[in-house]
């Protein structure tokens, strides 16, 4: 069954400590994307990957950091300079050609600060 | 600058009562225009994709059109399990393969 897995469902973050959400895709898409959402607004970019080994940063990724070592995997870590993590994050991933450039998204992770 | 804005913000509907969303757009080069469902605490779920003026796409009770500076998303005879946020999100030339999202318009069907 394909798709896009995310882990865990919940994370709670400590002050000062760094956190990994996890993004797995079976879909053998190209681009993969991390986003963040926030009550009332729309989706922000966070970073986003067209290939393997390399990746842009979003509009808001400051104080975040992602690796593509792998084609099926781009995880996210929240730093401790990011200070105000607690929001809703989305992982999506396209086949990466502009003509049917869908994306399509994971079930998401609430992290939340303790 | 380059924005993507829906209204209303918020939609209460008696089931049965026909309505329509819109999704407001300020971007050079459109690309494509993307709907999406999302239910609380999930992501999002694709229905549509609009590539030009004048193009339509109906999915059972969903029907989405798009003109060169909006796209509306009318809901036909809804029922409860419709109720949802609805994002729309566009793609155009500035912003390669990326996209900008609307805020959404939550969506609330009552029985």
């Amino acid at each position: 069954d394909g798709g896009i897995t995310q882990s865990p469902k919940y994370l709670f973050r400590k002050e000062g400590q760094n956190v990994t959400l996890s993004c797995e895709q079976n879909l053998n898409h190209d681009a993969m994307y991390w986003y963040r959402q926030d009550p009332g607004q729309g989706l922000r970019l966070i970073y986003y990957s067209q290939i393997v080994n390399d990746f842009q940063k979003g509009d808001i990724a400051e104080g975040y950091s992602v690796s593509r070592e792998k084609k099926e995997s781009f995880p996210l870590t929240v730093t401790s300079a990011q200070k105000n993590p607690t929001a809703f994050y989305l992982c999506a991933s396209s086949i990466g050609r502009l003509a049917k450039n869908i994306q399509y998204f994971g079930a998401g992770t609430r992290l939340s600060v303790l | 600058e380059d924005q993507v804005t829906q209204s209303p913000e918020a939609l209460r509907l008696q089931e049965g009562e026909s309505s329509s969303l819109n999704c407001s757009y300020t971007v050079s080069g459109l690309r494509g225009l993307f709907w999406y469902r999302q239910d609380p605490g999930k992501g999002p779920e694709f229905l549509f994709t609009l590539y030009s003026a004048g193009e339509e796409k109906e999915k059972e009770r969903l029907k989405a059109t798009l003109t060169k500076k909006e796209s509306f998303l009318h809901i036909t005879a809804p029922k409860p399990e419709d109720s949802a946020t609805y994002l729309c999100a566009v793609q155009a030339r500035n912003y390669g393969q990326n996209f900008v999202f609307g805020p959404g318009t939550r969506l609330s069907v009552l029985p």
